[in-house]
């Protein structure tokens, strides 16, 4: 079964800092990556879907690339901002309606 | 705006009690699905819809049921056989081409008193 791991769980880190979050996944038949943000007590917004056939996706200060092979994705935030502080979780699919997540990292801007 | 809709936000369930907690779409969508989420693991598929009359279950479905009677709205209930339903439950749909992602509503959270 498909096991998807984010590290770290936690990071704290000052404002204007670049940062790159950490994802893998144990089984490289996958359709696609996603990541999403979550503010506490919200749902999840998508940021970023990379297909299985693409390296890399990138919207505004976000960049994601996949590494199909080695099981691994990344998150690079540049220019961290306070509004940037969340929870950031990486899902694999591979199925139509499987889709598999970690539990995230805790992400704290600080001004 | 399109979007999901939960309600309600906050949930209390008594001992040996049905609660339904509701999840509404106007995006159009033809799958949605039933996630919950535990204070550090990820989210679980509990049941998903990919069409109206239709659904299957996910990895924790026991102790849950659903219906899926509209293409907008598809309800999930916690039964009283779920014996540890309190969790954030989060509904979500998808459009049928593979590169789009999911889209979440902002999550009922399930208490028992």
């Amino acid at each position: 079964k498909q096991e998807v791991t984010q590290i770290p769980a936690a990071l704290s880190v000052p404002e204007g800092e670049n940062l790159v979050l950490n994802c893998s996944f144990t089984d490289s038949a996958i359709y696609n990556l996603q990541w999403f943000r979550q503010d506490p007590g919200k749902g999840l917004t998508s940021l970023l879907l990379i297909q299985s056939s693409q390296r890399e996706q990138t919207s505004g200060r976000l960049n994601a690339s996949l590494d199909k092979s080695s099981g691994r994705s990344t998150l690079y935030i540049a220019a961290s901002q306070p509004g940037d502080s969340a929870t950031y979780l990486c899902a694999v699919q591979t199925g139509a309606n499987n889709l598999f997540f970690g539990t995230g990292t805790r992400l704290t801007v600080i001004p | 705006d399109g979007g999901i809709t939960q309600s309600p936000k906050y949930l209390f369930r008594k001992e040996g009690q049905n609660v339904t907690l509701s999840c509404e779409q106007n995006l159009n969508h033809d799958a949605m699905y039933w996630y919950r989420q535990d204070p550090g693991q990820g989210l679980r598929l509990i049941y998903y819809s990919q069409i109206v009359n239709d659904f299957q279950k996910g990895d924790i479905a026991e102790g849950y049921s659903v219906s899926r009677e509209k293409k907008e709205s598809f309800p999930l209930t916690v039964t009283s056989a779920q014996k540890n339903p309190t969790a954030f439950y989060l509904c979500a749909s998808k459009g049928q081409a593979s590169n789009q992602p999911q889209h979440f509503g902002d999550g009922t959270r399930l208490s028992i008193l």
